[in-house]
């Protein structure tokens, strides 16, 4: 049982190139979200996908796009990488239990667009 | 104002003594209330949730709400070296995707 696994680890783009993070989860659950995390920020929502075939925008979505490829899968796309795009970026999953979500986290990508 | 609002720190303890995080809120509809600790270069992992006001205990770890002022806390009893991470308070409403705040970065010195 891998949990959230996201690839690649580390990435270094120039501005204009696009690129896709790839995240997988393997607890059957419905619920996936991408966040960036960048210093005196904290997490900010980017997209979440509340179940397969639905996708949603959250807080800072522009410059993304993201497929809910299935259950398991879930992807982030830069279509043209700016330095502002410099960040941390987290998948997670979540389930539901009778009064609390709790999100599971992959480990992060770190990308940085020069 | 941002919805939840979480003080950076950093916050630098000696070993042993008690701890307090807290976290402030605008939206007076959230009800899920959740502490995240994140490790150094890793993902966050849950900690700790309390639904809607009261206190929860686990361990050394008591979550506490007050919905009638709008602010969670964290304590944190004879902290340890190990305790050292980022502490991310998040919350939500029924049917709305989770809040963090921005994480107080804490460190426990031996």
């Amino acid at each position: 049982n891998a949990g959230v696994t996201q690839t690649p680890k580390f990435q270094v783009l120039k501005t204009g190139q696009s690129m896709t993070l790839q995240c997988a989860q393997d607890m059957n659950h419905n619920s996936m979200y991408w966040y960036r995390q960048d210093p005196g920020m904290g997490l900010r929502l980017i997209y979440y996908s509340a179940s397969e075939g639905t996708t949603d925008k959250g807080e800072v979505p522009n410059g993304y796009n993201v497929s809910r490829l299935n259950k398991r899968e879930f992807s982030l796309r830069l279509e043209s990488a700016a330095p502002s795009q410099t960040s941390v970026y987290f998948c997670a999953s979540s389930e539901w239990g009778e009064y609390q979500e709790t999100q599971y986290f992959g480990p992060g990508t770190r990308l940085l667009v020069l | 104002q941002k919805e939840v609002e979480q003080d950076p720190g950093p916050l630098s303890v000696p070993e042993g003594a008690i701890v307090s995080l807290n976290c402030t809120y605008s939206n007076s509809a959230f009800q899920y209330f959740m502490w995240y600790r994140q490790y150094s270069r890793k993902g966050p992992e849950l900690l700790m949730y309390t639904y809607s006001s009261g206190n929860k205990e686990d361990g050394r770890f008591t979550a506490q709400v007050d919905k009638s002022s709008k602010y969670i806390s964290l304590f944190i009893r004879d902290s340890q070296p190990s305790d050292s991470a980022t502490y991310l308070c998040a919350m939500r409403t029924g049917n709305t995707p989770l809040v963090f705040g921005k994480g107080t970065r804490l460190s426990v010195i031996a």
